[in-house]
């Protein structure tokens, strides 16, 4: 079954270190993007990459940094610039031609202590 | 600049009962609109969307969502509530169609759906 698969669902990490969390798709979609999600705010934009070897920063860019090798991957790197990284992690991808449906991975949990 | 309000950050209802959820959108442009859901440590998932076709949408799981121009609303209903519907409800604005490529949703705060027995 194609899907968007994301790893680890769980992660701890302590303050001052860099962590990197997965986002692979089968789905061949162009497109891919990361959300942070928090209580009570929404789904925010991190970055999104509309073609591989091309990405832009979204509406919470900052301490955050991605790559786009291939098309089916796009890794997320929290860096330890990022104040406050405890957060629900989503990645996405779009289905192509363009519908506006965004398919979503399970999401990582990132704990930092 | 687009925005999305949903009333109601908590809702609870018995099953069997009517569930209504609130969203409110703004727009400078004709917008496309849509309902997400998310069960608990998941991701979200497509329950419907509005893209100038018909105003009522009918969805998943028994969900519809009516566009409301002139309200500027876009609320989700569901006749009879389940057990199973208990979840966090996301609506989206975008502005597909109007912004070349990149689809941006614009996503509201949520509402958290809790359905008694």
């Amino acid at each position: 079954d194609g899907g968007i698969t994301q790893s680890p669902k769980y992660l701890f990490r302590k303050e001052g270190q860099n962590v990197t969390l997965s986002c692979e798709q089968n789905l061949n979609h162009d497109a891919m993007y990361w959300y942070r999600q928090d209580p009570g705010q929404g789904l925010r934009l991190i970055y999104y990459s509309q073609i591989v070897n091309d990405f832009q920063k979204g509406d919470i860019a900052e301490g955050y940094s991605v790559s786009r090798e291939k098309k089916e991957s796009f890794p997320l790197t929290v860096t330890s610039a990022q104040k406050n990284p405890t957060a629900f992690y989503l990645c996405a991808s779009i289905r192509t031609p363009n519908t506006g449906e965004l398919f979503f991975g399970e999401g990582s949990r990132l704990t930092v202590l | 600049a687009q925005s999305v309000t949903q009333l109601g950050s908590h809702v609870s209802v018995s099953e069997g009962a009517l569930v209504l959820l609130r969203c409110n959108y703004s727009s400078s442009v004709p917008p496309y609109l849509f309902w997400y859901v998310q069960y608990p440590n998941q991701g979200l998932q497509l329950l419907l969307k509005y893209t100038s076709a018909a105003t009522l949408v009918k969805g998943i799981n028994g969900f519809e969502a009516e566009f409301k121009k002139s309200e500027t609303s876009f609320h989700l209903t569901k006749p009879s509530a389940h057990m199973s519907d208990a979840a966090e409800y996301f609506c989206a604005v975008s502005s597909l169609g109007f912004s070349g490529g990149y689809n941006k949703l614009i996503f509201g705060a949520g509402t958290r759906l809790a359905v008694h027995p």
